[in-house]
């Protein structure tokens, strides 16, 4: 699965729209984009996936770049409970080993 | 929100004990994970079942043991636990292993080895 790459923090007001960046430069054409999040001490959770097309649910809209080498998760109008622990995950495969890296800290300021 | 549940939810043992710690799913998903988390290492993967009886190693298996006798439970043991071993452990489901289906993760074990 290709590595993905994402900044170590970020700050967002609370309010506005969050923009979290993650780069996939070397991603395979069948590989999935995956966004989690993890708040404070509680277990991942679940956001958005996506292939070559945005997508959107309640939670976020995933943005991918035509080429697919880097993907943006948007977070329309962050709250104080969004801030956590933001991870991308590249994954392809049909056992469900997904690969955490650091992820990104959001930390969203009144 | 998914139904796992995960018991103990803290534990704190002497190195060298047994411990068992369980995964419960009321969701009937066939995929069942167990992840260790610690600081600088982030989510790993322990080690995963695809099916009743069907299980597999995942990055950080050595010391640790897995069974699923029951679709619904997924237990983790650590035949003589280790001071290494002290982390929190999650157990995650999922419908499918295939890219594109979700897992979802339940709230944790805070395992202390003193």
């Amino acid at each position: 699965d290709a590595k993905t790459t994402q900044p170590p923090s970020m700050d967002c007001a609370e309010g506005r729209a969050a923009n979290l960046p993650c780069n996939h430069s070397t991603i395979s054409g069948n590989e999935y984009v995956y966004w989690y999040r993890q708040i404070h001490s509680q277990g991942p959770q679940y956001i958005i996936h996506g292939l070559k097309n945005n997508e959107t649910n309640e939670m976020a809209s995933l943005i991918i770049t035509e080429d697919r080498k880097s993907s943006t998760l948007i977070l329309p109008h962050a709250t104080l409970r969004d801030t956590a622990v933001y991870y991308c995950i590249a994954y392809s495969g049909n056992t469900g080993k997904l690969i955490f890296g650091q992820g990104t800290t959001l930390q969203v300021k009144p | 929100d998914a139904g796992i549940t995960q018991s103990p939810r803290h534990k704190v043992t002497e190195t060298g004990t047994p411990v068992t710690l369980r995964c419960h799913q009321t969701e009937n998903h066939r995929y069942m994970y167990w992840y260790r988390q610690d600081p600088g290492h982030g989510l790993r993967l322990i080690h995963y079942s695809y099916g009743v009886k069907d299980t597999d190693k995942g990055e950080v298996s050595d010391g640790y043991s897995v069974s699923r006798s029951k679709t619904e439970d997924f237990l983790l043991t650590l035949e003589s636990a280790t001071s290494s071993q002290t982390s929190v452990y999650f157990c995650a489901i999922s419908e499918n292993g295939l890219a594109g289906y979700e897992q979802y993760f339940g709230p944790g074990t805070r395992l202390t080895v003193t």
